[in-house]
């Protein structure tokens, strides 16, 4: 098993560009979640989905937009990038009805 | 507001000794996890909780429903145990975090 993966590692946008961060997990699980971490604020949950054609918001949402079209893809649209997006991105996956949660690498985004 | 209160934020310690980390919450979850996060890397769960006690090797997790009320404790520590230690609640469809307590051990 890949676990969570994400990609890309590491990008560079200017101001009002749009880009996706992919996120694809191959353990069936229902659960998806995108974060984004920041110096002393903790992880901040975006969007998250608890199955394929679900979605809905997180605590910080303005900004993203998710669509969650299979049960392993889970992909993080920037439609108009800005400087206090800023950010490590993690996604995240679990069965819905519990157990462990497993972390993609994270994306380091920088918005210029 | 803050759903999940760790403490302390930083924590420097001399290899070998005992560390405690601890975590409070404030809403109902349906289980606790610690996650580790070395620098500049990724986060792995360490423990999920719903009750009780575990332990894995030497690193041990407690919690406490009644007084919500978490703990994480390290025995003999070891510099490779050097990283944010975050405590994270899952209540419903989210996940709540701690802003994580940054550990380093010296040798």
């Amino acid at each position: 098993n890949a676990g969570v993966t994400q990609t890309p590692k590491f990008q560079v946008l200017k101001t009002g560009q749009s880009m996706t961060l992919q996120c694809a997990q191959d353990m069936n699980h229902e659960y998806m979640s995108w974060y984004r971490q920041d110096p002393g604020m903790g992880l901040r949950l975006i969007h998250y989905s608890v199955g394929a054609g679900i979605t809905d918001q997180g605590e910080v949402p303005n900004g993203y937009n998710v669509s969650r079209s299979t049960t392993e893809d889970f992909p993080l649209r920037l439609l108009s990038a800005a400087p206090s997006q800023t950010s490590v991105y993690f996604c995240a996956s679990s069965y819905q009805g519990g157990g462990d949660a497993f972390f993609g690498p994270g994306t380091r985004l920088t918005v210029l | 507001k803050n759903e999940v209160e760790q403490s302390p934020q930083n924590l420097t310690a001399q290899e070998g000794e005992f560390i405690t980390i601890n975590c409070s919450y404030s809403v109902g979850i349906s289980a606790l996890h610690w996650l580790q996060q070395h620098p500049g890397g990724g986060i792995v769960s360490l423990f999920m909780l719903s009750s009780g006690k575990k332990k894995h090797g030497r690193l041990i997790a407690t919690i406490n429903i009644q007084e919500k009320h978490s703990s994480l404790h390290i025995t003999a520590s070891h510099p490779r145990d050097s990283a944010v230690y975050i405590c994270a609640v899952r209540g419903g469809n989210q996940f709540y975090f701690g802003t994580g307590t940054s550990l380093t051990v010296i040798p």
